[in-house]
């Protein structure tokens, strides 16, 4: 059974560097085609890709957030670590990671944590 | 980057209708196409991946169907549970969402 858990601060201040981590169990990133990604949802928006890594390291990034965000793992302790620098009141959101599942060249989120609310605030 | 924009963006409906939203890509996106829904307060969920194939567990009245910039999503008799938001996805160039259609109950 896979789960993934978000946990990280629910409040930061403009400026600061935002840290969260994804802790999964049920599957590794260590596996070949593994990925654990980074959806964020501002209240009442739209979903919106973040980052993901892969089993082999490589990392994907959205390009309008790619000069503040970082994804790492940590295969042994299962986890997946997302660093957003510089935040401002536009990082407020839930941040959700999910394990992506890949299927030749489709690929798609099936499993999801039940998300991180963070706000963004002095 | 490719952009997702979906149509409506909220539409109003009583059980037992008959649903249809639609996704459009910027460029095509082969089969490339995923769709989710969202309940208030929960994760989205994945219905339909490869724009035609349903998930294990998710009801027969879900169906997708196009390819490369146009797609639809169907649900054939509207559920009490099937009121939420519903996003497309595009995985051919890394990942974008729709921006959302809102079912809601009229």
């Amino acid at each position: 059974q896979i789960t993934l858990r978000e946990s990280g601060p629910t409040l930061v201040k403009p400026t600061q560097t935002l840290t969260l981590t994804c802790t999964f169990s049920g599957f590794s990133l260590s596996t070949s085609g593994v990925a654990v990604g980074w959806i964020r949802q501002p209240p009442g928006k739209a979903l919106e890709w973040v980052a993901l890594i892969y089993w082999d390291d490589d990392k994907r990034y959205n390009p309008s957030l790619e000069s503040r965000v970082t994804i790492t793992k940590d295969t042994s302790r299962n986890q997946v670590v997302l660093t957003v620098t510089n935040v401002d009141p536009g990082d407020a959101a839930t941040y959700y990671c999910s394990h992506l599942q890949t299927n030749g060249w489709s690929s798609y989120f099936n499993y999801w944590g039940q998300g991180a609310l963070v706000t963004v605030s002095s | 980057d490719i952009q997702m924009t979906q149509s409506p963006s909220s539409l109003s409906a009583s059980v037992g209708d008959r649903v249809t939203i639609t996704c459009r890509a910027s460029q095509s996106v082969s089969s490339y196409l995923n769709w989710y829904q969202q309940k208030s307060g929960e994760a989205p969920k994945l219905l339909i991946s490869g724009a035609i194939n349903l998930q294990s567990g998710v009801p027969s009245r879900f169906s997708g169907s196009g390819s490369g910039t146009d797609f639809t999503l169907t649900i054939s008799s509207l559920h009490p549970e099937d009121f939420a938001t519903y996003y497309c996805q595009q995985s051919y160039s890394t990942w974008t969402f729709g921006q959302g259609t809102k079912v809601e109950v009229k």
